[in-house]
């Protein structure tokens, strides 16, 4: 079980650039979702997905895009990056069915530098 | 709505110090506590959880309801505890999961 993977590892992108950021678990999780993690402030939740073909946004939903035509995989999309982005974003999921704990599995995280 | 607070950004002790992270959380529902752990170059992990009431690596925290509070406390604190240290809340029965901002511990030999 390779868990929680995410790509790239590490990006650097201008402003106004788009790019996606991949996520894939190979549990059979039906809850997935995006942090973001700045200095001082914490986890932030960005958007969740409770299965495939749903999601909702969290906390600070602005500037990004998701879907989940998989249960696998659930990319983050920034559409126009801004310097605001610039953090290390993380995706996490977990399993809610009877029995299980619902503990949320990390991904290794994502880098971002937007100038 | 939900929100955790984590009042200490940094909290440094002397190993075999006894360590107490503080956690508040605001919520009106039924509310699941997580404490969850992210050492240097590893994953964020889950360290415990209020429902199963354990002690994990000498930790343990008690979900006091009155208070709205489930701290983190270890009598004795080590070295390999130094991490940064996240509350989290669930509502139960729903899976968005919610992090207070955090709390880095130092322990010094």
């Amino acid at each position: 079980n390779a868990g929680v993977t995410q790509t790239p590892k590490f990006q650097v992108l201008k402003t106004g650039q788009s790019m996606t950021l991949q996520c894939a678990q190979d549990m059979n999780h039906e809850y997935m979702s995006w942090y973001r993690q700045d200095p001082g402030m914490g986890l932030r939740l960005i958007h969740y997905s409770v299965g495939a073909g749903i999601t909702d946004q969290g906390e600070v939903p602005n500037g990004y895009n998701v879907s989940r035509s998989t249960t696998e995989d659930f990319p983050l999309r920034l559409l126009s990056a801004a310097p605001s982005q610039t953090s290390v974003y993380f995706c996490a999921s977990s399993s809610h069915l009877a029995g299980e704990t619902g503990e949320l599995f990390f991904g290794e995280g994502s880098r971002l530098t937007v100038l | 709505a939900q929100r955790v607070t984590q009042p200490e950004k940094l909290l440094s002790v002397f190993k075999g110090a006894p360590v107490e992270l503080k956690c508040n959380y605001s919520y009106s529902g039924s509310p699941e506590l997580f404490w969850y752990v992210q050492y240097s170059r590893q994953r964020l992990q889950l360290l415990l959880r209020h429902i199963s009431r354990e002690s994990i690596k000498g930790f343990t925290a008690d979900l006091n309801k009155g208070e709205t509070s489930f701290h983190l406390k270890k009598p004795f604190a080590q070295e390999e505890d130094s991490a940064m240290y996240y509350c989290a809340l669930r509502n139960t029965g729903f899976q968005k999961l919610v992090f207070g901002t955090g709390t880095r511990l130092l322990v010094s030999p």
